[in-house]
C-alpha cells in the first residue's frame, strides 16, 4: 500500500535552533502533502497544506516564517522549524494524497510523526 | 463545510466485548468518511473508509463502519475487542481531497 516516510522521528534542539522534518512518498506521487501538529491527548491541527512547485497555504494562526515549508518535488516536502523555542515542541505529522488515485486520490496516508523537544 | 463529531472521547470495553466508536458528519454533498487509529507516538493508519459503494465497510483488523445517511453517522464496530486495539481512533471526512475534516478523536481502552 502507500507509504509515507518522515524523518527524523524524534529530534532535541537548543531553543534559537532550526530544526528540519521530511516527508516523502515512497510508492506515489503527490502534488499535495499536508502538515499537522498534535499537542497530548488532542486531535490533529493542520498547519499548513504543501503544494508540490508553489507556496503553501498556512491555516490562521499559523506563522509563515516560523513554520517554513517546501515541497519541490512530487515525493518530497519539508517542514522548518526555524528559531524554535520550547513552545514549538510537539508532535509534527506530514501526510500526502496519492495525486494518480492508484491508492484512492481522497485517501490520506500518514506518516509516522516527528516529536520535536525543543530546550 | 464539512465536520465531524466523535461522542465520546474516551470509551472503555472488556476484552472480547463489542467495540462501538460513534461519528457523525454534516456535509451537504455526498462524503468520503475515513476511521484512522493512532498508536502512542505514532502517524495515523487508516483502518477503512468509506467512498460512496457499499454502506458496510470492511476494514483492517476486524473493524467496520456502516454508513448512514439518514443518520449522518458511521460508527465503528468491532464484534471483539483485542488488548491490542488500544488506542486513539480518528474519524475524518472529505469532499474534494483538498481539504480533510478530522474529528477529536475517541481514546478506546480495552480492561483484561
Amino acid at each position: 500500500g502507500a507509504v509515507v516516510s518522515q524523518h527524523p522521528s524524534r529530534v532535541i534542539c537548543k531553543s534559537g535552533t532550526s530544526v528540519k522534518i521530511e516527508c516523502r512518498s515512497l510508492d506515489f506521487q503527490a502534488t499535495t502533502m499536508f502538515w499537522y501538529r498534535q499537542f497530548p491527548k488532542q486531535s490533529l491541527m493542520l498547519m499548513a497544506t504543501s503544494n508540490e512547485g508553489s507556496k503553501a497555504t498556512y491555516e490562521q494562526g499559523v506563522e509563515k516564517d516560523k513554520f517554513l515549508i517546501n515541497h519541490a518535488s512530487l515525493t518530497l516536502s519539508t517542514l522548518t522549524v526555524t528559531s524554535a523555542h520550547p513552545e514549538d515542541s510537539s508532535f509534527y505529522i506530514c501526510s500526502a494524497r496519492d495525486s494518480g488515485g492508484y491508492f484512492g486520490a481522497n485517501v490520506l496516508t500518514f506518516g509516522a510523526g516527528s516529536r520535536l523537544t525543543v530546550l | 463545510a464539512q465536520s465531524v463529531t466523535q461522542l465520546g472521547s474516551h470509551v472503555s470495553v472488556s476484552e472480547g466485548a463489542l467495540v462501538l466508536l460513534r461519528c457523525n458528519y454534516s456535509s451537504s454533498v455526498p462524503p468520503y468518511l475515513f476511521w484512522y487509529v493512532q498508536y502512542p507516538n505514532q502517524g495515523l493508519q487508516l483502518l477503512l473508509k468509506y467512498t460512496s459503494a457499499a454502506t458496510l465497510v470492511k476494514g483492517i483488523n476486524g473493524f467496520e463502519a456502516e454508513f448512514k445517511k439518514s443518520e449522518t453517522s458511521f460508527h465503528l464496530t468491532k464484534p471483539s475487542a483485542h488488548m491490542s486495539d488500544a488506542a486513539e481512533y480518528f474519524c475524518a471526512v472529505t469532499v474534494t481531497g483538498n481539504q480533510f475534516y478530522f474529528g477529536t478523536g475517541t481514546s478506546l481502552t480495552v480492561i483484561p
